[in-house]
């Protein structure tokens, strides 16, 4: 069984574009997590999924993200107009559900803006 | 504002030695966790203990819970160069809140 992937494992983006993040939760998961960690640094909570819906979004940092899922399945998570402090890896959790507090995570996204 | 706070935020030993980690939290939680984070196979779920327990086992592995303090401790007995790795408590105030993870502890297993 596959565990949590996403994609792409790194990116380096000049200051001012926008960015992609995918993730593949493992399947049967309903809940998925969204987290950044910066080099050293703990998880910061971005946003998580029921479903495909969001109950708390309040991780997110600025209006330049947003993130959504759909399927019950994949999610991706959109950075706009990024800038430099928004470098960090990227990671991607799931679990059986809500409840089911366990989380797998993925191996993360590098993300690097010049 | 973080939830959770470990401490030591860095530990060295040499292996064979326990290894004890604490974390504290500031308000009532649901159930806490533990995870580890090596370069070799990113985040992974240690144990999970609820608030109305007080301490569980997994393996080397041995955790306590005072609500009372709202502090919780991580013990891994008999270490080995292999537990190298950082160290991260979790807290939920409910079941089906977000889990907010702590900054963790960076543990050194020396050979």
């Amino acid at each position: 069984g596959a565990g949590v992937s996403q994609s792409p494992s790194n990116k380096v983006t000049e200051k001012g574009k926008d960015v992609e993040l995918r993730c593949d939760p493992i399947s049967g998961h309903t809940a998925l997590y969204w987290y950044r960690q910066s080099l050293g640094q703990g998880l910061e909570f971005l946003i998580y999924f029921q479903g495909n819906s969001a109950p708390d979004k309040s991780g997110l940092p600025s209006d330049r993200f947003s993130a959504e899922r759909t399927g019950g399945s994949v999610s991706t998570l959109t950075i706009q107009r990024t800038q430099q402090e928004d470098s960090a890896v990227y990671l991607c959790a799931s679990s059986l559900g809500l409840a089911q507090l366990e989380q797998y995570f993925g191996p993360g996204t590098r993300l690097t803006v010049t | 504002s973080q939830q959770g706070e470990e401490d030591p935020q860095a530990l060295s030993i040499q292996e064979g030695e326990n290894a004890t980690m604490n974390c504290s939290y500031k308000t009532s939680i649901n159930n806490l966790q533990w995870y580890r984070q090596n370069s070799g196979r990113g985040l992974v779920h240690l144990i999970l203990i609820r608030s109305n327990e007080r301490e569980k086992h997994s393996g080397r592995l041995r955790v306590t819970l005072d609500t009372s303090k709202k502090s919780s401790s991580l013990l891994i007995t008999a270490s080995r160069a292999a537990d190298t790795a950082s160290y991260f408590c979790a807290t939920a105030r409910t079941s089906y809140d977000k889990v907010i993870f702590g900054p963790g502890t960076s543990l050194s297993v020396i050979p």
